[in-house]
């Protein structure tokens, strides 16, 4: 199984400050049809996840530009240019190139 | 709008049975894979299982293979797991989930609000 760790496990952020996580794979997530297959959730406090990036770079049909998503082959980062109050929550990073389809263990972010 | 509605979690006892239902409207059923992600108290996200959009495909998790079936019924427009020799590392929130257009595992777009099922005695 492809493991995806990602760091830090928690961040705490003060509003309109940029806040970046980390997710690496224990395998290449490049496919031979060219595309990688990376995605970002946000969870946020009681709710069901919400798609936020996905193939790496591509926002989600309503996601604020606040939000974008880098990097390739195993390593990747999600950024938030400005955090807002309403992006706290627990973000996964999410791998469906191979079966079973994995997740991160999740980043929790508060305000400060 | 996309609209995903699951049902049929409760409390059991390990070694029961239960059928989880997830009705999807505001899309073409027929077309979209479909997926089961599950939740643990206070836990992460675990990928249970996922079905094509013809239904001629279904994929499992390791942890849940040959006690998990997933099914589809496009005159419904409704997803199931049936759920097997249930056992209490099986509670959990239980989302249903649509694929993106075009795979057929996977790469979620829209999720549920997930049904509660609980295994003890």
């Amino acid at each position: 199984d492809i493991v995806m760790t990602q760091t830090p496990l928690s961040l705490s952020v003060t509003p309109g400050q940029p806040a970046s996580i980390s997710c690496k794979s224990s395998q290449s997530l490049l496919h031979t049809d060219g595309k990688t297959y990376l995605f970002w959730y946000l969870q946020k406090p009681g709710q069901s996840p919400q798609l936020l990036i996905y193939e790496v770079s591509s926002r989600f049909s309503g996601v604020p530009d606040r939000f974008s998503g880098s990097g390739s082959g195993t390593d990747f980062t999600l950024k938030i240019s400005r955090v807002d109050t309403e992006d706290v929550g627990v973000y996964y990073c999410m791998q469906s190139i191979h079966l079973p389809v994995t997740f991160g263990p999740g980043t929790t972010v508060d305000i400060k | 709008e996309v609209q995903l509605v699951e049902s049929g979690g409760g409390l059991v006892q390990p070694g029961e049975s239960l059928r989880l239902s997830c009705a999807a409207s505001g899309f073409t059923f027929s077309t979209y894979a479909m997926n089961w992600v599950r939740q643990a108290p206070g836990k992460g996200l675990e990928w249970v299982s996922a079905i094509t959009g013809s239904g001629g495909g279904t994929f499992y998790a390791d942890s849940v293979k040959g006690r998990f079936t997933i099914s589809r019924d496009t005159s419904k427009n409704t997803v199931y797991l049936q759920m097997n020799s249930l056992r209490a590392d099986d509670t959990a929130l239980y989302y249903c989930a649509k694929s993106l257009p075009g795979y057929s595992y996977g790469k979620n777009d829209y999720w549920g609000q997930g049904t509660l099922v609980t295994v003890s005695s």
